[in-house]
C-alpha cells in the first residue's frame, strides 16, 4: 500500500514558537487530512484538504495541499502548552480508504 | 450531542482467544470505520461499512471480520487472537459528503492486550 512519511518523528519547542512539519506520499492522494491525538483519546481532525495547491488555515494552524497532491504540510504558530500532542497527516484516495503517517510527538515548554 | 462511543474501554485477552469490540457512532451517520493503531504508530485503516454494506476492507487477515446492525452501531470481531493484535483499536463514524467521507469523528478507543 502506499507509504506515508512523515516529519519530524518528535519537535520539543518553546512556548510562543512556531512549528513545521510535513507529510510526503509516493503516490497521489485526492484528500489530505491533519488530526490531533491526546492520550487515551481518538483523533481529532484540525483541517481537511479536498484541492492540489490549497492553502486553509484553523487560528493558529495553517495546512498546504502540495501541488503535486503528494504532499501536505501543518504549520503551529506562536505554540501554547495545550499544543502538546500527536499530530498525524491522512491521505485519502477515491476509494475511501485513509492512510495514516506515524506522527509527530510535539512537546512546548512552557 | 454524544460522540463515538466504544466499548469495552480496556479488554485482556490470551492467545488464540475470541474478541469483540462495539462502536455507536454520532446520531445520524451512516458510515462507521475501524482502525488498528499499534504503540508509536498511526492509526491503520481496517473496514469501513455504510448501510450495513462492506464499502472498504484494508489489509488484514480474515481473522478480522465486522458487521454493522440496522441502528448503525457496529462489531468487530477477531478471531485466534495473536500477541501482534495488541493495540489500540478505533472506531470512527461519518456522514458522506458529496462522494467523499472525510470528516471522520473518532471514538476513545478500546485497548487491547493481548497475553
Amino acid at each position: 500500500g502506499q507509504q506515508l512519511n512523515q516529519s519530524p518523528q518528535s519537535m520539543f519547542i518553546q512556548e510562543g514558537e512556531d512549528v513545521s512539519m510535513n507529510c510526503t506520499s509516493s503516490s497521489i492522494f485526492n484528500t489530505w487530512l491533519w488530526y490531533k491525538q491526546d492520550p487515551g483519546e481518538g483523533p481529532v481532525l484540525l483541517i481537511a484538504l479536498y484541492k492540489a495547491g490549497e492553502l486553509t488555515s484553523n487560528g493558529r494552524l495553517t495546512a498546504q495541499f502540495g501541488i503535486t497532491r503528494k504532499d501536505s504540510f501543518l504549520n503551529i504558530s506562536a505554540s501554547i502548552p495545550s499544543d502538546v500532542g500527536i499530530y498525524f497527516c491522512a491521505g485519502q484516495e477515491y476509494n475511501n480508504d485513509m492512510r495514516f503517517g506515524a506522527g509527530t510527538r510535539l512537546t512546548v515548554k512552557p | 450531542d454524544a460522540g463515538v462511543t466504544q466499548s469495552p474501554t480496556h479488554l485482556i485477552k490470551t492467545r488464540g482467544q475470541h474478541v469483540t469490540l462495539r462502536c455507536s457512532p454520532i446520531s445520524g451517520h451512516k458510515s462507521v470505520s475501524w482502525y488498528q493503531q499499534v504503540l508509536g504508530q498511526g492509526p491503520q485503516f481496517i473496514f469501513q461499512y455504510y448501510e450495513k454494506e462492506e464499502r472498504g476492507r484494508g489489509n488484514f487477515p480474515d481473522r478480522f471480520s465486522a458487521r454493522q446492525f440496522p441502528n448503525y452501531s457496529s462489531e468487530l470481531n477477531v478471531n485466534a487472537l495473536l500477541l501482534g493484535d495488541s493495540a489500540l483499536y478505533l472506531c470512527a463514524s461519518s456522514l458522506p459528503t458529496g462522494g467523499l467521507w472525510n470528516e471522520q469523528f473518532f471514538g476513545p478507543g478500546t485497548r487491547l492486550t493481548v497475553l
